[in-house]
């Protein structure tokens, strides 16, 4: 899977928006991207994904820049209990379909 | 629906003892996965099985044994566990065989390894 690249740590207040971005300069054109978050002591959780159009769900939207090399996660209000890891993933050849490749992620923490 | 579900959730062995971690998905899912998180890390494939009767090896299979016994049960073994095994193990399933570039992968709550 191509190499993405996220900041370790990120804060923001409860109830304002909050805007996680992701680089992946070497995405190819057929790169999904994904994003899973993980709570404390808990299992990674699906977010969202896309390929090249915005894309949105009751959790999230993603925003997908027009070359994408870059790719955002909003969460529209932040709630404590969105602090969480959260991580880009993308998943291109389909040999390695199979599994997902976690890279270190940013840690969101949530401020009441 | 339970989705996946891991037994023990906790385990402490001494270094040589094996165990077995246990998983269970209740969505009819065909692919299952074994990950392991050592502390401030990402996930690390350790072995999947794209469907019932098979498996494959991941990024990290040494030490581990795994056994697809149905299509809902995806078992995990350590023959002679050791310290670096220790560790937050995950399982994890997805609908199709084999999987998908789009795909969801659903993850069970992870079993919490520290061996002595």
């Amino acid at each position: 899977d191509a190499k993405t690249t996220q900041p370790n740590s990120m804060e923001s207040n409860e109830e304002e928006p909050v805007h996680l971005p992701c680089n992946h300069s070497t995405i190819s054109g057929t790169d999904y991207i994904h994003w899973y978050r993980q709570l404390p002591s808990q299992g990674p959780e699906y977010v969202i994904h896309g390929l090249t159009s915005n894309v949105n769900n009751r959790m999230a939207s993603l925003a997908i820049a027009e070359d994408r090399k870059s790719s955002t996660l909003i969460l529209h209000r932040a709630t404590l209990r969105d602090a969480a890891v959260y991580y880009c993933i993308l998943r291109d050849v389909p040999g390695s379909a199979r599994q997902l490749t976690f890279g270190s992620g940013t840690q969101l923490t949530v401020l009441p | 629906n339970a989705g996946v579900t891991q037994t023990p959730k906790f385990q402490v062995l001494k270094t040589g003892q094996s165990m077995t971690l246990q998983c269970a998905q209740d969505m009819n899912h065909n692919s299952m996965y074994w990950y392991r998180q050592d502390p401030g890390m990402g996930l690390r494939l350790i072995y999947y099985s794209a469907s019932e009767g098979t498996t494959d090896k991941g990024e990290v299979p040494n030490g581990y044994n795994v056994s697809r016994l149905n299509k809902r049960e995806f078992s995990l073994r350590l023959e002679s566990a050791a310290p670096s095994q220790t560790s937050v193990y995950f399982c994890a399933s997805s609908r199709t065989p084999g999987g998908r570039l789009q795909e969801t992968q659903y993850f069970g709550p992870g079993t919490r390894l520290l061996v002595l």
